[in-house]
C-alpha cells in the first residue's frame, strides 16, 4: 500500500485543465521539495514530467506544471490534449532517505 | 544518447535468488546516483533502492531491505541488483533508472522477474 494517495482517475475534455493531487505526510511530501511526477503510456517506460515540485525537465511541455501546499503536491495539465492520456505517478523523497511512489492516476481525455 | 539496458530477468521458484544487471551508456556513469524501481504488471511503481556514484552510499525500501543488495561496477558502467529469498510478491518488471535532481530522469526498458512454484 502506497504511503502517498492519488485519485484513481481524472478526466477532462480537450483544451480543459485538470489537476492531480498527491497527498502524503510531514515525513515525505511535506518535508522538503523533492516531489516528482511521472507519465506512463500503456506498454511504455515512465517519463519524468516534473521534479523538485515544480521544475520541468527540458523537452516537457509548458502545459505541465507542479505545485505543493503542505503535505499535498499537485500536477496540473493545461490545455489537455489526447496524447496526455495515460497514468501519472507522483514520487516523494522521505525523511528516511528513501523514495515512495503514489499509486497512480489514470488520465482520460474525453 | 543516454541508454540503460537491463538483463537477468527470469522465471524462478519461491526462495530463489537472482542478479539483475543494467548496462549504462551515453553519460558519465560514475557521476550519477542509480536506482532500481519495479512495477507489477498493470499496477504501480515501487522504488526499491539507490546507490551513489562511488558505490559507498546505498538506500533501500523497507520491503526489500536485507533481501536485496544494490551495487555497481563503474569501470564496466554496470549497475546490479542482487535479490535473495524471492517470493511471488516480487514478481514484477524491474527497471533501472538514472538518478538526477532527486528524480529518475532516464529509465531502461525493464526486465521481467517471475517468481512462481
Amino acid at each position: 500500500q502506497s504511503a502517498l494517495t492519488q485519485p484513481a482517475s481524472v478526466s477532462g475534455s480537450p483544451g480543459q485543465s485538470i489537476t492531480i493531487s498527491c497527498t502524503g505526510t510531514s515525513s515525505d511530501v511535506g518535508a522538503h521539495k523533492y516531489v516528482s511526477w511521472y507519465q506512463q503510456h500503456p506498454g511504455k517506460v515512465p517519463r519524468v514530467m516534473i521534479f523538485d515540485v515544480s521544475t520541468r525537465p527540458s523537452g516537457v511541455s509548458h502545459r505541465f506544471s507542479g505545485s505543493k501546499s503542505g503535505n499535498t503536491a499537485s500536477l496540473t495539465i493545461s490545455g489537455l490534449q489526447p496524447e496526455d492520456e495515460g497514468d501519472y505517478f507522483c514520487r516523494s523523497f522521505t525523511t528516511s532517505s528513501t523514495y515512495v511512489f503514489g499509486p497512480g492516476t489514470t488520465v482520460t481525455v474525453l | 544518447e543516454v541508454q540503460l539496458v537491463e538483463s537477468g530477468g527470469d522465471l524462478l521458484q519461491p526462495g530463489g535468488s537472482l542478479r539483475l544487471s543494467c548496462v549504462a551508456s551515453g553519460f558519465s556513469f560514475s557521476r550519477y546516483w542509480m536506482e532500481w524501481v519495479r512495477q507489477t504488471p498493470g499496477k504501480g511503481l515501487v522504488w526499491l533502492s539507490e546507490i551513489n556514484g562511488d558505490g559507498r552510499v546505498t538506500n533501500y525500501a523497507d520491503s526489500v531491505k536485507g533481501r536485496f543488495t544494490i551495487s555497481r561496477d563503474n569501470p564496466k558502467n554496470t549497475l546490479y541488483l542482487h535479490m535473495n529469498s524471492l517470493t511471488v510478491e516480487d514478481t514484477a518488471v524491474y527497471y533501472c533508472a538514472r538518478g538526477g535532481d532527486h528524480s529518475s530522469d532516464y529509465w531502461g526498458q525493464g526486465t521481467l522477474v517471475t517468481v512462481s512454484s
